[in-house]
């Protein structure tokens, strides 16, 4: 495809629970980040890939966060033992480079995955 | 923590009308971006702002940059429905060697025809 894909795009649990999420970034895109938005609000940071190497996850509210993109494509988010507080917008974003020219590089962002903790 | 601003959090105008979003930082980023969102959807780049002072038009929309480069403003002139939306500021910052954005907390604009 030609965006950024996400799925699922809503996911229902139970308080507990264990759920993934995924993003496919855009083909050839090597930085990759992760947020977080609660309704009205802005995104918030959660980690940043570098290809597959995950180079900042201060973002992540809690160890039982984790992200990883082994090949340095896919990506795929995990909550465990889910939280009501986790409900919220999940968005995936990729960037071509990490920099770019004149030092800014656009991030093209997902549908994001709507999380509900019941 | 936001670190960014803005200004009001909600507006609800008539078509046709002109309305500023205001966007105040409490530090210094390396630019300035504006984003528009729509439901169910990620964030878009409209523009990039980088050098204090700058103005950048995008049609019917004006974006200025502080002196200061710590606040910014988006302008829209003759409001129509489809510019209905959620409104982001966002810092970027280069000091990690990557661009890490921070977003603003939000203006959410409705446009009644």
């Amino acid at each position: 495809g030609a965006g950024v894909s996400q799925s699922p795009r809503y996911k229902v649990a139970k308080r507990g629970q264990d759920v993934a999420l995924r993003c496919d970034p855009i083909s050839g895109h090597v930085s990759l980040f992760w947020y977080q938005q609660a309704l009205g609000q802005g995104p918030e940071f959660l980690t940043y890939f570098q290809n597959e190497a995950q180079l900042d996850k201060s973002g992540l509210p809690s160890d039982r966060f984790f992200a990883e993109r082994p090949e340095g494509s896919v990506s795929t988010l995990k909550i465990q033992r889910t939280q009501q507080e986790d409900s919220a917008v999940y968005l995936c974003a990729s960037s071509l480079s990490k920099r770019g020219a004149g030092g800014y590089n656009e991030q093209f962002f997902g549908p994001g995955t709507r999380l509900t903790v019941l | 923590t936001q670190l960014l601003e803005q200004s009001p959090q909600f507006l609800s105008i008539q078509e046709g009308e002109n309305l500023t979003v205001y966007c105040n930082s409490s530090s210094v980023f390396s630019s300035l971006q504006w984003y528009r969102q729509e439901p169910g959807e990620g964030p878009v780049l409209l523009v990039t702002v980088v050098t204090g002072g700058e103005v950048k038009k995008l049609k019917r929309l004006t974006f200025q940059f502080g002196d200061a480069r710590k606040d910014s403003s988006l302008h829209i002139t003759a409001a129509q429905p489809g510019d209905t939306g959620l409104y982001l500021c966002a810092g970027a910052d280069y000091s990690g060697g990557y661009q890490k954005v921070t977003f603003g907390t939000g203006t959410k604009l409705q446009v009644i025809p």
